[in-house]
């Protein structure tokens, strides 16, 4: 079974600083990908970014990066430089060989970016 | 534009009405999926569909059914509205790559009083 647990409920930060998110994840399965989506105050959900749990490389997309610990099953979200617009719910979501039909979610992370 | 269309936004209906759900995707993407969003919880899946009349229930699908009848259209009914039914519903779609991302809708709040 596949189970994505996000710990840190909220995290508040001032504007232009460094985030980052948590996110571990259970699977059995030798080949997943990892995904950060971000929620708006307006509720749309949309996709960020992705790392394939083969790559060693952490993935980066603008101002979002990825830290990938594969020993220690964790994909945490970075956000450099961060800004107001920042302010959203994340989820971490893992997408596993065995059930590749179906994306597991956490229960989400608000970050509140302050001025 | 690729968009996933939900409609309606906003609902409110009695307990032990019937509720229909719709959501639209101009992608061609087989598969589709309802999810659930309710506060602490993230997102829990409902109903997956694979392509036309092939679906599968998904971790929460008592008290729910679906339907597919064409492959850009997914619809979610709830027969007998139930109060505990209220939630945020999100339809997303994707291709059936392995390494594919979804693409939600914008949700439809339903209210059952």
């Amino acid at each position: 079974a596949q189970k994505v647990t996000q710990t840190q409920t909220s995290i508040s930060v001032m504007e232009k600083t460094t985030v980052t998110m948590d996110c571990v994840y259970e699977t059995q399965d030798s080949s997943y990908f990892l995904f950060w989506y971000k929620q708006t105050a307006s509720g749309e959900i949309v996709f960020l970014i992705r790392q394939d749990s083969y790559k060693k490389e952490n993935a980066t997309v603008g101002h979002y990066s990825l830290n990938f610990q594969k020993p220690k099953s964790s994909i945490g979200l970075i956000i450099t430089a961060t800004q107001i617009e920042d302010s959203a719910v994340y989820f971490c979501a893992m997408r596993a060989m065995s059930n590749y039909n179906v994306l597991y979610f956490g229960s989400g992370t608000k970050l509140t970016v302050e001025p | 534009d690729m968009k996933v269309t939900q409609m309606p936004r906003y609902l409110i209906k009695r307990m032990g009405e019937n509720v229909l759900l719709e959501c639209g995707q101009d992608m061609s993407h087989e598969t589709m999926y309802w999810y659930r969003q309710d506060p602490g919880l993230g997102l829990q899946l409902i109903y997956i569909s694979y392509d036309v009349d092939s679906n599968s229930e998904g971790d929460i699908p008592k008290g729910y059914r679906v339907s597919r009848k064409k492959r850009e259209h997914f619809s979610l009914i709830l027969d007998s509205a139930k109060t505990n039914q209220t939630s945020v519903y999100f339809c997303a779609s994707s291709r059936t790559d392995f390494n594919s991302d979804y693409t939600f809708g914008s949700g439809t709040r339903l209210l059952v009083i």
